[in-house]
């Protein structure tokens, strides 16, 4: 089955750290660019990262750029993202999303992870 | 950056009417533009790339149109299962991935 399944979303506090990571199955992982866009609670997606295949581009959001890192393994078939200096609007659903082939468009998405930064 | 701007923020409208989304660009992003649908507590899920392109499983209700920087989403014959929330999304090289604010589509 094609799927995508984010994990690693907990309660932190604020100017803590945390990791997530994403596990895609079904697909050939390493063909694919991917990207991590999240959405804070009650608003509109908001895009976080991006990876190309090879891992030679990568691009952040205004937002996180020179907090969060994100990097991927392709033997397993896995997309982290290492977030640092974590404030309370990074509060979010993490989605993991695959670009569909040439489409500049998302076309797999997990089922999210929730990052909570609260003291 | 880019920036997307969608109208409207809300929408009202009933089972079998024909509804129409307006998403603007602040540049121009040829046909690099794509639309979602969501629903409460679910992921995104793709209808439309590059415009114009119905991904495949997608309703034939649903199309796309628009270059540049004015584009726009059409429902013909809203369904039930069509009420939830709309977002554009741009590529551009230099700006790359913005979505659009969304748009609610209530039943009236």
């Amino acid at each position: 089955q094609v799927q995508l399944a984010e994990s690693g979303g907990d309660l932190v506090k604020p100017g803590g750290s945390l990791r997530l990571s994403c596990a895609a199955s079904g697909f050939t992982f390493s063909d694919f660019h991917m990207a991590w866009i999240r959405q804070g609670p009650g608003k509109g997606l908001e895009f976080v990262s991006y990876m190309s295949k090879t891992g030679k581009t990568i691009y952040y959001g205004n937002s996180v750029r020179g907090r969060f890192t994100i990097s991927r393994d392709n033997a397993k078939k896995s997309l982290f993202l290492q977030m640092n200096s974590l404030r309370a609007e990074d509060t979010a659903v993490y989605y993991c999303a695959r670009e569909g082939w040439q489409i500049a468009a998302f076309d797999l998405w997990g089922q999210g992870t929730l990052v909570t930064v609260s003291s | 950056d880019i920036q997307m701007t969608q109208s409207p923020s809300t929408l009202s409208a009933s089972v079998g009417d024909r509804v129409t989304i307006t998403c603007r660009a602040s540049q121009n992003i040829n046909s690099w533009l794509s639309w979602y649908q969501q629903k409460p507590g679910k992921a995104p899920k793709l209808l439309i790339h590059q415009a114009s392109n119905l991904e495949f499983g997608v309703p034939s209700r649903f199309s796309g149109s628009g270059s540049g920087t004015e584009f726009s989403l059409t429902i013909t014959s809203l369904q039930p299962d069509d009420f939830a929330t709309y977002y554009c999304q741009q590529y551009n090289n230099y700006s790359p991935w913005t979505f659009g604010q969304g748009t609610k589509l209530e039943i009236k």
